[in-house]
């Protein structure tokens, strides 16, 4: 079966511009994740989805992050009005069973952001 | 808050040679504790993972033992290949909660031959 896609797979833009980043879950995971990996920060959680709610937003760093989820599938993080320092590798995962022992996630190849 | 501490790499060892690579957690609760890899070029994977003390998740000759008096999860094997060269991440999740995973700073391996 499928894994979980993103696209784009590389994304360049210019400071103040706005970009939207899409995630395909693997099908019939309910939860679904947003991670960033940049240099200086390693690894940070930004948001998960339990369905179509996020529960937990509490990663996203500033109020120009936002994000959606719709049928319960794909997902959309939007950044507006980008800064530099947002340039990063944008990770998704999803997830069978959130919060239960051994959760395992699934992560997709990731968006390489890159704000000139 | 809850956090991973990873040892700094980049870890050099020729191959056949004994790999270690230390982390330890702190977090209150008893969470669940994981490996990842990140091959060159790839995605991150799910390498091997311990859901209670005392418990040993192994995989591909890997092995971590969850040993909740030293807060540790220490990754090994126990004679590296070339292929195995990577960036290892340890990371936690909280059980009942979100599962959302805290990951360490990540740890470059090269195996050379």
């Amino acid at each position: 079966g499928a894994g979980v896609s993103q696209s784009p797979s590389n994304k360049v833009t210019e400071k103040g511009k706005d970009v939207e980043l899409r995630c395909d879950p693997i099908s019939g995971h309910t939860a679904l994740y947003w991670y960033r990996q940049s240099l200086g920060q390693g690894l940070e959680f930004l948001i998960y989805f339990q369905g179509n709610s996020a529960p937990d937003k509490s990663g996203l760093p500033s109020d120009r992050f936002s994000a959606e989820r719709t049928g319960g599938s794909v997902s959309t993080l939007t950044i507006q009005r980008t800064q530099q320092e947002d340039s990063a590798v944008y990770l998704c995962a999803s997830s069978l069973r959130p919060g239960t022992g051994g959760n395992e996630q699934y992560f997709g190849p990731g968006t390489r952001l890159t704000v000139t | 808050g809850d956090s991973v501490t990873q040892m700094e790499g980049p870890v050099t060892l020729s191959e056949e040679a004994f790999l270690t690579i230390n982390c330890t957690y702190t977090a209150t609760g008893y969470p669940s504790l994981f490996w990842y890899v990140q091959y060159p070029g790839e995605g991150l994977q799910l390498l091997l993972k311990a859901t209670k003390a005392d418990d040993k998740g192994s995989n591909k000759g890997f092995e971590a033992t969850y040993r909740k008096e030293t807060t540790s999860f220490h990754l090994e094997k126990g004679s590296v290949q070339v292929s195995d060269s990577a960036v290892y991440f340890c990371a936690l999740s909280k059980r009942g909660n979100t599962g959302k995973l805290i990951f360490g700073q990540g740890t470059t391996l090269q195996v050379k031959p």
